[in-house]
């Protein structure tokens, strides 16, 4: 079956700290990957897709993630993490091809910034 | 440009009437998505209209929900006797289509029924 696991619901992190958040995905095949970020209040915001390629691609508000086909895993990462951050972050998956073109959600993983 | 819309941004109604939801998509977008998302909680995925094909529908909670997209722009997503269960944010979201699938979301609807 097709899904997304993202294993931490809720994550806590001080302001200029490091930060990773997780999301593994069971899919048949080669995925679209996504994370979005949702600040209160807010709809989703795309940060960051992966279609082929570098396996390490970039987004907004200097975010990175990598894909990791072996471990089937999409990683988030932020090298030093601003309060603005504090925000509830998705993964998503999709298909690269076919006449279904939805996107498999993860749970969402809920960022608090300590000051 | 301009983004997806929504309106209203806020609705309450109460128990048993019906609800109208209003989605612009990005224009050009192909594909529209509602969602909806409860306090707290991740996306639950409702409809998905992809250009002139029949819509994925495998979401909708119950025939109490639908939602028709006119003219591949504007989509409404009716809700008939709203339950207090009905209560949360609804969102719409909109890809250009083809081998272009992320989503673009609007700012979300947030109904509470009374």
């Amino acid at each position: 079956a097709q899904s997304v696991t993202q294993p931490d619901i809720h994550i806590t992190v001080s302001e200029g700290a490091s930060l990773e958040l997780r999301c593994n995905y069971s899919y048949g095949a080669t995925p679209y990957l996504f994370w979005y970020v949702q600040s209160p209040g807010q709809g989703l915001q795309l940060l960051l897709k992966y279609f082929s390629g570098d396996t390490l691609v970039q987004g907004i508000k200097g975010f990175e993630a990598e894909f990791k086909r072996s471990q089937s895993s999409f990683n988030l990462r932020k090298p030093s993490v601003h309060w603005s951050d504090a925000a509830e972050y998705f993964c998503a998956v999709g298909a690269n091809a076919g006449n279904n073109r939805k996107l498999i959600w993860g749970l969402g993983t809920s960022l608090a910034v300590n000051p | 440009g301009a983004g997806v819309s929504q309106s209203p941004s806020n609705k309450v109604t109460e128990k048993g009437k019906d609800v109208e939801l209003r989605c612009d998509p990005i224009s050009g977008h192909t594909a529209l998505y509602w969602y909806r998302q409860s306090l707290g909680q991740g996306l639950e995925f409702l409809i998905y209209f992809q250009g002139n094909s029949a819509p994925d529908k495998s979401g909708l909670p119950s025939d109490r929900f639908s939602a028709e997209r006119t003219g591949g722009s504007v989509s409404t997503l009716t809700i008939q006797r709203t339950q207090q269960e009905d209560s949360a944010v609804y969102l719409c979201a909109s890809s250009l289509g083809g081998g272009a699938i992320e989503q673009y979301f609007g700012p979300g609807t947030r109904l509470t029924v009374t």
